[in-house]
Formats: structure tokens, C-alpha cells, sequence
């Protein structure tokens, strides 16, 4: 499984864009990329899962470049409801599952 | 709807105890996993399952069981409770998507 890296944390402020970067240097041809948002004492939640360009949706996007190595997690005009962790996670999707590795995660804190 | 659900939410055992984390989804995913959530950690995958019948270990398997006899349960026995194992666990269930996560059962072993 690839191993992901992403900062430990990050601060914004209400009304800004954040975005996210997540390095995956190890993946493979197989693999796909998915974002999970956990608030405390919460499961963690799906956001978005990509392969490859720019994928989006109602709550984020996704950019992934060409060589796939690294993505990144776009939040628009973050409120404070957006502060929670960020967990971005690499996974074969073939057999229509992914075992999902957790790393350590981003925890965001949006300020008013 | 309710998606995957979770019992108990709350639960305390004395070492040496045993007893069993209940999971249960109405989504017909065949794949289901546990993980376990120490405080201000990311969460560990204990075991899953890809279907009825399936089941294999994931990265701290050690003091657990698991048992997929049905499409919508996936059962999480401690055999015999240790303080290491006090944690809050998490049930998820999907496919090729993305998973949806039970509410958690917090677990403290005394």
C-alpha cells in the first residue's frame, strides 16, 4: 500500500480557500486517492476520491498531476464547521475494495 | 436508512473480560473492516472482510476476532480484555466508493 505524507496541521481563517497536500510518491497503476474528514468523537466521513486531473464535488475538489505522485485537497471559503482532520489515503481499488491505511491526518483549525 | 450502526456506544471491562463490539449495515456492501482510534491518533485497521465467509487481519489483529457469517454483521470479540485495548473502534462499510463509518464504541478497560 502506498504510504502517504501530509502536514500534521494547518490554521486558516473563515472565508478562505485551503488546500491540502498529500505526497504519494509509491503509488501504482492501480491505485486511487481518497480524502476523509473526522470531526472529534466522529467517524471519519468521505469527501472525494480521484485517480487522475481534477476531480469535484458539492463540499471539495481534488487536483492530481500527471505523474500522480502528490494531490491536493481544495477547500473553498472554509467556515469554521470545516476544522477536523484530514486524512488523505492510497489504495487498490481492484476487487471493487480498498483496504484503507490510515495515516496520521491534517488536523485544520479554521479562526473566525 | 440507518447506514452502519454501532453497539454499545459506551462500555467499560475489567482486564481479563471479554465481549463483543456489534456492527451492523442495511447498505448490502460486501466489504466491511474494524479499526481502533487511540486518543489523538490516526485509526489502525484491526480486521476486515470482503464478503460472507471472508475475513483477514489488518495492522493490529493481536487480541481480536472476527466472524462474517452474514452480508450485514461483522462482530468484534476482545477475548480477553487489556488496558492496551482501551480505544474507541470503528466499523466502516463500502465497495469501490467511499465508506461510511458507524458513531464508534468507546471502549476503557480497567
Amino acid at each position: 500500500l502506498a504510504k502517504t505524507t501530509q502536514p500534521i496541521s494547518m490554521d486558516s481563517y473563515e472565508g478562505q480557500e485551503v488546500n491540502i497536500t498529500c505526497s504519494h510518491n509509491n503509488i501504482t497503476t492501480n491505485d486511487y486517492i481518497t480524502w476523509y474528514q473526522q470531526f472529534p468523537s466522529q467517524g471519519p466521513r468521505f469527501i472525494i476520491q480521484g485517480y487522475k486531473t481534477k476531480v469535484t464535488n458539492e463540499v471539495a475538489s481534488l487536483f492530481i498531476p500527471a505523474d500522480r505522485k502528490s494531490s491536493t485537497l481544495s477547500l473553498p471559503r472554509v467556515s469554521l464547521s470545516d476544522t477536523a482532520v484530514y486524512y488523505c489515503l492510497v489504495g487498490d481499488m481492484r476487487g471493487g475494495y480498498n483496504k484503507l491505511i490510515f495515516g496520521a491526518g491534517t488536523r485544520l483549525a479554521v479562526h473566525p | 436508512n440507518a447506514g452502519v450502526t454501532q453497539t454499545p456506544k459506551f462500555q467499560v471491562l475489567k482486564t481479563g473480560q471479554s465481549m463483543t463490539l456489534q456492527c451492523a449495515q442495511d447498505m448490502n456492501h460486501e466489504y466491511m473492516s474494524w479499526y481502533r482510534q487511540d486518543p489523538g491518533m490516526g485509526l489502525r485497521l484491526i480486521h476486515y472482510s470482503v464478503g460472507a465467509g471472508i475475513t483477514d487481519q489488518g495492522e493490529v489483529p493481536n487480541g481480536y476476532n472476527v466472524s462474517r457469517s452474514t452480508t450485514e454483521d461483522f462482530p468484534l470479540r476482545l477475548l480477553s480484555a487489556a488496558p492496551s485495548q482501551t480505544s474507541v473502534y470503528f466499523c466502516a462499510s463500502g465497495g469501490s466508493g467511499g465508506y461510511t463509518f458507524g458513531s464508534g464504541t468507546r471502549l476503557t478497560v480497567v
